[in-house]
Order: structure tokens, then sequence, then C-alpha cells
């Protein structure tokens, strides 16, 4: 069975700071990778995804994404955060039918 | 963009009732739709797979007599919580892939604004 691993369960930053947060999965075959974010209160929201191609994604937001098949990872990058940022992050791997979710990374950022 | 509708939003009911919770896809058809459970400060679990048509498919452990999903049309899911226990309480979310991007290589899952069940 696929996983999907969130190393980080909260991250703390400061305005400006930049953002890393790692997901790695667990499939030996052709998976679809996405970053969900969910502001308090709200709704996931599509961030990236990635099917093919190349493998580094931009997505909303300044928000990008690096596939490393050879990690089997899809770490999500931004260079300068924001006090609107602070949400939860899930990362998602699809294989076949079924979409599994990472634990998710809550972040805050400090104003 | 694609938009799934979920309601209620919030619902409390008594134990030993049912509750219905109700999954649209507003303007794009779903044959498929899933049903997840989030706990508190976790991730969203997979609890079944709703198909247009046809039965839904459970993910182990879940319940089927107490977790009945029936998907009518290719608009509407529903997931009914029967004879609700406390530990039942939790927050669901419905998601549903939309392939109007572009088929089987530029899809996206949209989901539900979720809906809090909280039984007492």
């Amino acid at each position: 069975a696929q996983s999907v691993s969130q190393h980080n369960h909260h991250v703390i930053l400061s305005e400006a700071a930049s953002l890393e947060l790692g997901c790695n999965y667990s499939y030996g075959g052709t998976v679809n990778l996405f970053w969900y974010v969910q502001y308090p209160g709200q709704h996931l929201q599509l961030l990236l995804k990635y099917f093919s191609g190349d493998p580094l994604v931009k997505g909303i937001k300044g928000f990008e994404a690096e596939f490393i098949k050879s990690k089997f990872s899809f770490n999500l990058r931004k260079p300068s955060v924001q006090w609107s940022d602070t949400a939860e992050y899930f990362c998602a791997a699809e294989a076949g039918n079924m979409l599994t979710f990472g634990g998710g990374t809550r972040l805050m950022v400090k104003p | 963009g694609a938009v799934v509708s979920q309601h209620p939003s919030r619902v409390i009911c008594k134990s030993g009732t049912s509750v219905k919770i109700e999954c649209r896809s507003l303007d794009f058809q779903a044959t498929t739709m899933f049903w997840y459970r989030q706990f508190p400060k976790k991730s969203l679990m997979l609890m079944a797979t709703s198909n247009e048509g046809s039965k839904a498919t459970y993910e182990q452990g879940v319940e089927k007599d107490k977790f009945l999903i029936n998907h009518a049309s290719l608009t509407l899911s529903t997931l009914t919580v029967t004879s609700a226990h406390p530990e039942d309480s939790s927050f669901y979310i419905c998601s549903a892939r939309d392939l109007s991007g572009g088929g089987s290589t530029n899809y996206g899952y949209t989901f539900g604004s979720g809906t809090r069940l909280t039984v007492v």
C-alpha cells in the first residue's frame, strides 16, 4: 500500500523567511503528486500538482515543488513566506484511483 | 474553477439517530467522489470511493452498514451516518475528481468545505 510522509508536523517561521516542507511517498509505480493548503476554517485548496514533464512545478501564491524520483520526494518550497501563508499543508500521492494524504504540516508565520 | 458543495457544514445529532451529508459537484460531472474523515490534528483518511450508479468501495476498517453511501447522479453523492455514536463525531470531507481540465493527464481533486459532525 502506498503511503505519504510529511516529516515536519509544525513549522514556525518569521515573515520573509524561506520555506521548505518535506514530502516523501512510498510507491514503486507511477504516481501523481499534489500539494494542498487548508487555511483556518476553509476547505482544501490545490497549490500545485505534478503528473509528468518538468520536475520543478510552479503553483499558486509563489509556491513551487520539485519532484525527485530517486528520492521519492516532492518537497514544497517558497522563497519568502508571508503571514497569510499560515495554514496547514498536505502532500498527497495518487496511484491508481486512490489519493493518499500525508499527515500534514502546520505552518505558522509570525508577522 | 470546479466547485464542490458540501452540506451541512455543521450538524449536532443525538446518539442513535442518523445524519445525511450531501456532496454536490456544481459545475462538472463527477462519476467518482471520495469521502474522507479528518481527525483532530490528523490527516485525511479515505473512507470510501463513491461510484455513480454502482456500489461504493469502502476502505478497510470502515463499516459499510454504518456509513451508507449513495451516488445516484453524476453531481450528487450522499453519506449517511446511521445510528450515530459519540465516537463518530468528526470532520467529514468529500472530494470529486474534476476531469474538465483535459482528461487523464491534467485533472485535479476538488474538495468540499467539510461537515463537522457532533454526536451527543
